[in-house]
């Protein structure tokens, strides 16, 4: 099973929204409503900040949002903020006993 | 709160094998899935496997089939990854994470700090 397509980076200034694309197949994300995005600064482990394609975790905050359409799922960070800047890697769900979870490319999000 | 702490960075030689521990606590340890991923450096992030700490079964990625073994100690909390047969590619950032146990807990919700496996001659 392949990784899932990301782009490689993404830019914005403060404020502004930015979207991230993740193109899987219909054995992943068009298959389930699983789908889970995760931050990462460097050095740092990475934080859940949506799952089940649009659901928050407690304390993330409303900025972050999540849709699917289709085999492609996207995240899109309203009111871009400095501390934002990061990798963002989305996830799906493929199946129990096959491979679990799939893991995307990852995108370069910068705040200019 | 929720807390997964790994033990510390491991420096192998080609061929050797390698153990991590993942110590859980502030949940019922027995009741949610831990998986590990990895990342390579300056890559993204690989599904390895999960254990399920209550029972002891466990699923890896036809990658790391015959090279991974998950295991744990219930008594401590705590689960184990070793991975056999080290070779440069090996080298990477590793992650325990926790998963609920419902069928529909699909996605990591805590993870551990990382330990850092070295390969290198």
């Amino acid at each position: 099973q392949s990784a899932l397509t990301q782009p490689r980076s993404v830019s914005g200034s403060p404020g502004q929204s930015v979207t991230i694309s993740c193109t899987g197949t219909g054995s992943d994300v068009g298959n389930y409503d699983y789908v889970s995005w995760y931050q990462q600064h460097p050095g740092t482990a990475p934080k859940l900040v949506i799952y089940d394609v649009n659901k928050r975790p407690s304390g993330v905050p409303d900025r972050f949002s999540g849709s699917k359409s289709g085999n492609t799922a996207s995240l899109t960070i309203s009111g871009l903020q400095t501390e934002d800047e990061a990798y963002y890697y989305c996830c799906s769900y493929a199946g129990f006993y096959t491979l679990p979870f799939v893991f995307g490319t990852g995108t370069k999000v910068s705040v200019l | 709160q929720v807390q997964l702490v790994q033990s510390g960075a491991e420096v192998k030689k080609p061929g050797a094998s390698v153990k991590v521990s993942c110590k859980a606590s502030g949940y019922t340890f027995t009741g949610d899935y831990i998986h590990w991923v990895r990342q390579a450096p300056g890559q993204g992030l690989e599904w390895m496997g999960w254990i399920n700490p209550n029972s002891g079964s466990t699923n890896s990625a036809q990658n790391f089939q015959g090279r991974i073994t998950m295991t744990r100690d219930t008594s401590i909390n705590t689960a184990y990854m070793e991975l056999s047969r080290l070779t440069s590619d090996d080298t990477a950032m590793y992650y325990c994470a926790r998963v609920g146990a419902r069928y529909s807990d699909n996605y990591f919700d805590y993870w551990g700090q990382g330990t850092l496996v070295i390969v290198s001659s």
